[in-house]
């Protein structure tokens, strides 16, 4: 089955650092998003892309966020200063045509220190 | 806004009990509400969904009813198995096809 593959499953970093997240969507979806959980928390929506565009984005997906799909197959998300509250699970999800048919990865633990 | 809540867990069960974890919800229109499961160390996974009113939901003994009345989804299964230990998120999709999870519920299963 086709599945979403992110890189690294988990990274620590060094508050005031940039990190890339990295992700694989699905090869024939054409959306593509991200989605962060801090523990214990609900998972929260940051932004979708289509396109080759940011087609939403939530409050979070502040000037810190930007995304890229840098080729046909990768879709990153950067996080230029890291802070101490961006420490979470990131997930990336892509979606077919019909937009409900979301597929998401397994996260990446993200640690600022 | 939409919004989604469940039950707060942990929910601790022994083997073969019967499963309920709440789900209501707020949104405006008639949206599509779903049940993921994370299994520990994994990702987001669909377990199951609802497009409509009075619409059952159902995949691996997992069931939940759409009702509309209610505004809720709960997931029901009849007899749970040490492996279905995980988080469940309920979730709804409307009309700008972006999810709003409720903030998951942890099950724990014991032999």
């Amino acid at each position: 089955e086709p599945e979403v593959t992110q890189t690294p499953s988990h990274q620590v970093t060094q508050m005031g650092q940039e990190v890339i997240l990295r992700c694989v969507p699905i090869s024939n979806h054409l959306y593509f998003y991200w989605y962060r959980q801090i523990l214990g928390q609900k998972v929260e929506f940051l932004v979708s892309f289509y396109n080759n565009e940011i087609s939403e984005k939530s409050e979070i997906f502040d000037d810190q966020f930007s995304v890229e799909r840098p080729d046909g197959s990768n879709f990153t998300l950067k996080i230029r200063s890291t802070k101490l509250e961006d420490s979470a699970m990131y997930f990336c999800a892509s979606s077919d045509r019909s937009r409900y048919g979301y597929t998401f990865g397994s996260g990446t633990r993200l640690t600022v220190v | 806004g939409n919004s989604v809540t469940q039950m707060e867990g942990p929910v601790t069960l022994s083997e073969e009990a019967f499963l309920t974890i709440n789900c209501t919800y707020t949104a405006t229109g008639y949206p599509s509400l779903f049940w993921y499961v994370q299994y520990p160390g994994e990702g987001l996974q669909l377990l199951l969904k609802a497009t409509k009113a009075d619409d059952k939901g159902s995949n691996k003994g997992f069931e939940a009813t759409y009702r509309k009345e209610t505004t809720s989804f709960h997931l029901e299964k009849g007899s749970v198995q040490v492996s279905d230990s995980a988080v469940y998120f309920c979730a709804l999709i409307g009309g700008s096809y972006i999810p709003t999870f409720g903030r998951g519920t942890s099950l724990i299963v014991h032999p």
